[in-house]
């Protein structure tokens, strides 16, 4: 099956430094990729979707200045947490699609300490 | 405003007899369900999907049930198994996907 990937699985920073985590589709073209944030015990939440070469499309709610997402490639998907906060603590998953939003496929995810 | 819900944090079964997991919608503009399996510190990963046109989809040991008028979909497995034990989100699309707040299933040998 197909398979994304995420790098780090884990990263602890400092209040207000930033955070790039990588997002990877390793055996498919990703048309189009999606980033998910979960909190302890609670739903995975989308947070913004984007599509190759294009600007990422965000959730109400979600600060596009504080999660800068790009997709440079159709296998390479980044979110940057700028000036991150304790706040921002959270898993983020990403995950990918070829073929539109019934065939996704999720990564590992992230986990995000921000100290 | 919570547009997919599963109402049950948690659930329990003894090896072999049956686990229902359900989900509860509210957007009757969802045309696609689908419910995940997720690990700790693990994305999730897919099990089974059904259309809205469909009420019933099997695969397996896991059958999804589609109550459109109730607006209620479940999950069979079926003999359990202790490689079941995850959590189990199920999740609804149109235009983008909406996740629950999943349960905690836990099958005892």
């Amino acid at each position: 099956g197909a398979v994304v990937s995420q790098h780090p699985s884990w990263v602890i920073c400092k209040s207000g430094t930033s955070v790039k985590i990588e997002c990877r589709s390793l055996d498919f073209q990703a048309t189009t990729m999606f980033w998910y944030r979960q909190f302890p015990k609670q739903s995975l939440m989308l947070m913004a979707t984007s599509n190759e070469g294009s600007k990422a499309t965000y959730e109400q709610g979600v600060e596009k200045d504080k999660f800068l997402i790009n997709h440079a490639s159709l296998t390479l998907s980044t979110l940057t947490v700028t000036s991150a906060h304790p706040e921002d603590s959270s898993f983020y998953i990403c995950s990918a699609s070829d073929q539109g939003l019934t065939e996704q496929y999720f990564g590992p995810g992230t986990r995000l300490t921000v100290t | 405003d919570q547009q997919v819900k599963q109402n049950s944090p948690s659930l329990s079964v003894q090896e072999g007899r049956i686990s229902i997991l359900n989900c509860d919608y509210t957007n009757s503009m969802f045309d696609y369900f689908l419910w995940y399996k997720k690990y700790p510190a693990e994305g999730p990963t897919f099990l089974i999907s059904i259309s809205s046109i469909k009420d019933k989809n099997e695969d397996g040991r896991f059958t999804v049930f589609l109550n459109k008028s109730a607006k209620h979909l479940s999950l069979h497995i079926v003999p359990s198994q202790p490689g079941d034990s995850a959590v189990y989100f199920c999740a609804a699309s149109y235009g983008k996907l909406t996740f629950g707040q999943g349960t905690i299933l836990t099958v005892h040998p």
